[in-house]
C-alpha cells in the first residue's frame, strides 16, 4: 500500500525559508523510474506543481520558482525534502507530496496535504 | 497562474450526463496526454483519467475522457452525489517543461 504523508511547519512569516518533508512507504525511491513530486494549491484555487526528484537524483523545478527552491531525498529514510526561501504571503496554500513515474508527468498517489500559511 | 482553462462550475441532476472542457495549446494539450483529478472537499486529488482516456483501476467507467487538438473534456454519466468534487485537467507543457493544471470546475449535483 503506497501511503505519503507532508510535515512541516503550519505557520511561517515573510522572508523565512519554509523546509517540508514528505515521508512515504510502499515503494522506494532507489527504483527505477520512480519519483515524488511537490505541488501546490492556495486556498480556492488551482494546483500548481512545484518540484520533482527522481530515482537516480534528478531534479526539476518549476521555472517561475526555480531560484527558491531545493528539493532533496533521503532514500535510507524514504523521505523527500522541499525547502522553498523568502516564503511570501501569496505562497500561503496546501502543500502536497505526490508519487510519479518518470516519462509520465501524472501523480498517481498523494499525500494528504499541509496547510501552509505565511504570515507575520 | 493556471495554463489550461476550465469553467469554474458545472452541476445536473442525478443520473444525467456532465461533460467539463479543457482549453490548452500546442505546448501542452496539443501535444501530450491528458490526466483528470477528482478532489472531494477537503480531501487530496486523486488520478481519475490518464492518458486521455484511461482509468486507473477502481475509477468507475461512468468517468471518460476524451482529447481533440488543444482541447480535451471529461465527461461523467448517470451523476451521483457523491460525484460533487472539483476536477482539474493537466497536461505536459513543452514549453514550460513540466507538468501544468487547469483551472478547476466544481461540480453540483442539483
Amino acid at each position: 500500500q503506497v501511503t505519503l504523508r507532508e510535515s512541516g511547519p503550519a505557520l511561517v512569516k515573510p522572508t523565512q525559508t519554509l523546509t517540508l518533508t514528505c515521508t512515504f512507504s510502499g515503494f522506494s525511491l532507489s527504483t527505477s523510474g520512480m519519483c515524488v513530486s511537490w505541488i501546490r494549491q492556495p486556498p480556492g484555487k488551482a494546483l500548481e506543481w512545484l518540484a520533482r526528484i527522481d530515482w537516480d537524483d534528478d531534479k526539476y523545478y518549476s521555472t517561475s520558482l526555480k531560484t527558491r527552491l531545493t528539493i532533496s531525498k533521503d532514500t535510507s529514510k524514504n523521505q523527500v525534502v522541499l525547502r522553498i526561501t523568502n516564503m511570501d504571503p501569496v505562497d500561503t496554500g496546501t502543500y502536497y507530496c505526490a508519487r510519479c513515474r518518470v516519462g509520465a508527468p501524472y501523480f498517481d498517489f498523494w499525500g494528504q496535504g499541509i496547510l501552509v500559511t505565511v504570515s507575520s | 497562474q493556471s495554463v489550461l482553462t476550465q469553467p469554474p462550475s458545472a452541476s445536473g441532476t442525478p443520473g444525467q450526463r456532465v461533460t467539463i472542457s479543457c482549453s490548452g495549446s500546442i505546448s501542452n494539450i496539443g501535444s501530450n496526454y491528458v490526466y483528470w483529478y477528482q478532489q472531494l472537499p477537503g480531501t487530496a486529488p486523486k488520478l481519475l483519467i490518464y492518458r486521455n482516456n484511461q482509468r486507473p483501476s477502481g475509477v468507475p467507467d461512468r468517468f471518460s475522457g476524451s482529447k481533440s487538438g488543444t482541447s480535451a473534456s471529461l465527461a461523467i454519466s448517470g451523476l451521483r452525489s457523491g460525484d460533487e468534487a472539483d476536477y482539474f485537467c493537466a497536461a505536459w507543457d513543452n514549453s514550460l517543461s513540466g507538468p501544468v493544471f487547469g483551472t478547476g470546475t466544481k461540480v453540483t449535483v442539483l
